[in-house]
């Protein structure tokens, strides 16, 4: 079975512009979490939809939002990015409440 | 408050030395605990989920205790490998408002030296 793939894995955007990250969940998992880990702050929850609604959100700025698609497929999109935004934004999948089993990340630079 | 310390921060170890990891969370309600590995530039993998009833659990190498009663975990690694370098992340989940929570730890970053 294919694990959670995220596109692209590396990104690199400039201060203002906006970024569209990809997640596609393990086959069968309606539930796609997202978070954000920097080096200083560790892994921090954003959101999480089950089933195309968003069920939990972390405490993040409203320029960060989401969207899940009928076949569980998940982004998240940015705007406005900040220098702070860089990060290794990961996703990750379950079978509601399992274990997540998470992608490999897109590691974004933002200059 | 919600939360998962961890310590160390980091740790260096030598090559077939045994190493031992601190979890300590204070979530309530406890549903359970899980480490995960994670490898730099990758995403966490899951070694080990315990719940309340549960106060050890082995994955190889790994060992994972638990004692709910001092909501404190450990992860033991036994002979260490040059590819246990990584950080490990304890994760606590909450079941509350007819929801799942996470909650992560910071991570311990080892270093398995030759």
């Amino acid at each position: 079975k294919a694990g959670v793939t995220q596109t692209p894995r590396y990104l690199i955007k400039t201060r203002g512009q906006q970024v569209t990250l990809s997640c596609s969940p393990i086959s069968g998992h309606r539930s796609v979490s997202w978070y954000q880990q920097t080096p200083g702050q560790g892994l921090q929850f954003l959101f999480e939809y089950f089933s195309e609604t968003q069920r939990n959100k972390g405490n993040f700025p409203g320029r960060f939002s989401g969207r899940q698609f009928s076949n569980s497929r998940s982004e998240m999109n940015v705007s406005t990015l900040e220098l702070g935004d860089s990060a290794l934004y990961l996703c990750a999948s379950r079978r509601y409440g399992e274990t997540q089993y998470f992608g490999p990340g897109t590691r974004l630079l933002v200059l | 408050k919600n939360q998962v310390e961890q310590s160390p921060q980091s740790l260096i170890i030598l090559e077939g030395k045994n190493c031992t990891l601190q979890c300590n969370y204070t979530v309530s309600p406890f549903s359970n605990l899980r480490w995960y590995k994670q490898d730099t530039g990758r995403g966490p993998v899951s070694l080990t989920i315990m719940t309340f009833s549960e106060n050890t659990k082995s994955n190889g190498r790994y060992t994972a205790t638990l004692d709910a009663d001092t909501k404190q975990s450990s992860l033991h690694i036994t002979a260490s490998q040059l590819s246990d370098s990584a950080s490990y992340i304890c994760v606590v989940s909450s079941w509350m408002d007819s929801s799942y929570k996470l909650i992560f730890g910071s991570g311990t970053r080892l270093l398995v030296r030759p």
